[in-house]
């Protein structure tokens, strides 16, 4: 079964940083990955599709990249609003693995 | 609008079943894949399964295999997931999702004696 790893577990940002976080497929995964943002008490929200593509309405502060393993979501210019977790997840094929996520806080 | 509005939270002895519902407005679940995930307390995400709604094809994560039963009834353009065997980890929320844009509001299922 695919692993997705992400790095790092946790971050500590200051507004308007740039923030890059990673996750990396135990197998190629070509661009079949998505990244959620997840705040506590909601659903998750689809940020990215695979891999690059914005999902409708999602700020362009927030990118995604990579392919074949290694994948990173960069958020240009943090803002407070962006503090949660954000997940990783293989789609398109099964099983449809999320990666163990990356907690961004704010300073 | 797309609307996924799952069933309310539930309460499970263990060893029991419960039967979640996911019923879906403003998009026919015929022409799409049902998702279930679930969301252990202060945990990450795990994907669960998911069923074709059109023909009932049903694909697990293995861990899930015994654990969950994914149905759907295209005439109430609803899904529904039943756990059995209920165990302590099975406490979670969980989600349904159409991929990977629309999710339910997730239902909280706690098992206690």
């Amino acid at each position: 079964n695919i692993v997705m790893t992400q790095s790092p577990k946790s971050m500590s940002i200051s507004v308007g940083d740039r923030v890059t976080m990673n996750c990396k497929a135990s197998q190629n995964v070509y661009n079949n990955i998505a990244w959620y943002q997840q705040k506590p008490g909601q659903s998750p929200k689809l940020l990215i599709y695979y891999a690059s593509n914005r999902y409708n309405g999602v700020p362009d502060r927030f990118t995604g990249s990579g392919y074949g393993t290694d994948f990173t979501l960069t958020i240009n210019s943090v803002q407070a609003e962006d503090a949660a977790f954000y997940y990783c997840q293989r789609i398109y094929n099964s099983p449809y693995t999320f990666g163990a996520g990356t907690k961004l806080e704010l300073k | 609008e797309v609307q996924l509005q799952q069933s309310g939270a539930e309460l499970g002895k263990p060893g029991t079943s419960v039967k979640l519902s996911c019923k879906v407005s403003g998009y026919n679940i015929r022409n799409t894949y049902m998702h279930w995930v679930n969301q252990r307390p202060g945990k990450g995400l795990e994907w669960i399964g998911r069923i074709d709604p059109a023909n009932g094809n049903t694909i697990y994560a293995e861990k899930f295999k015994s654990k969950a039963t994914l149905t759907a009834d295209t005439s109430s353009n609803t899904a529904y997931m039943q756990l059995s065997q209920l165990k302590s980890d099975d406490t979670a929320i969980y989600f349904c999702a159409i991929p990977w844009a629309y999710w339910g509001q997730g239902v909280m299922v706690t098992v206690s004696s």
